[in-house]
């Protein structure tokens, strides 16, 4: 089945610093993945869309210059969280929307847990 | 924003099933229903999804009523291991849009 991959599978960082976290899809081609965030004991709220080769697409009350998305390839998308402060610490997972199907069904990464001190 | 509703949590007998109910009274016509899990700490996990007619896999069973403004999820002999959240979804088929979570189902299964 079709795999989708997040690198780091966690990461701590101190406050003031940018993590960049990567997701892939292995064995597929995804012009569009998404990221989401998800707080412990919540459940996961969409964050922006990735757009290959054009820019994302960002939900409302999400900071893009926070959050940087690049999506250069068609299986690759990287989330960069910028001066990470402690109240970004969260599961970030994505997912990626196989363009190589009709259906264009979607597979969710196995998520990052980032921690910021 | 999602569509859906389900309760918060429920608790079921090892071996035994578990049946998980959604609300989705304002689906319109060309939604499915998803349902999806996610045990802690990992990324959610595709279960199952349906149109209008019962759906079953190898992981699950999906019954959509009729008016299909709720369904239910049935986990035939629920293991240890179907402890998670499991969420109910609306989405187009096809169109590959984004999913917009609910709060889902903790569902704990009992020894």
């Amino acid at each position: 089945g079709a795999v989708v991959s997040q690198h780091p599978s966690w990461v701590i960082c101190k406050s003031g610093t940018s993590v960049k976290i990567e997701c892939r899809s292995l064995d597929f081609q995804a012009t569009t993945m998404f990221w989401y965030r998800q707080f412990p004991k919540q459940s996961l709220m969409l964050m922006a869309t990735s757009n290959e080769g054009s820019k994302a697409t960002y939900e409302q009350g999400v900071e893009k210059d926070k959050f940087l998305i690049n999506h250069a390839s068609l299986t690759l998308s990287t989330l960069t969280v910028t001066s990470a402060h402690p109240e970004d610490s969260s599961f970030y997972i994505c997912s990626a929307r196989d363009s190589g199907t009709s259906s264009n069904e979607q597979y969710f990464g196995p998520g990052t847990r980032l921690t910021v001190t | 924003d999602a569509k859906t509703t389900q309760p918060t949590s429920m608790d079921c007998a090892e071996g035994r099933a578990a049946n998980l109910p959604c609300n989705h009274s304002t689906i319109s016509g060309n939604e499915y229903v998803y349902w999806y899990r996610q045990i802690h700490s990992q990324g959610p996990q595709y279960i199952i999804h349906g149109l209008k007619n019962n759906e079953t896999n190898e992981m699950a069973s999906l019954i959509i009523t009729e008016d299909r403004k709720s369904s239910t999820l049935i986990l035939p002999h629920a293991t240890l291991r179907d402890t998670a959240v499991y969420y109910c979804i609306v989405r187009e088929w096809g169109t590959g849009n984004q999913f917009y979570f609910g709060t889902g189902t903790s569902l704990t299964v009992i020894p």
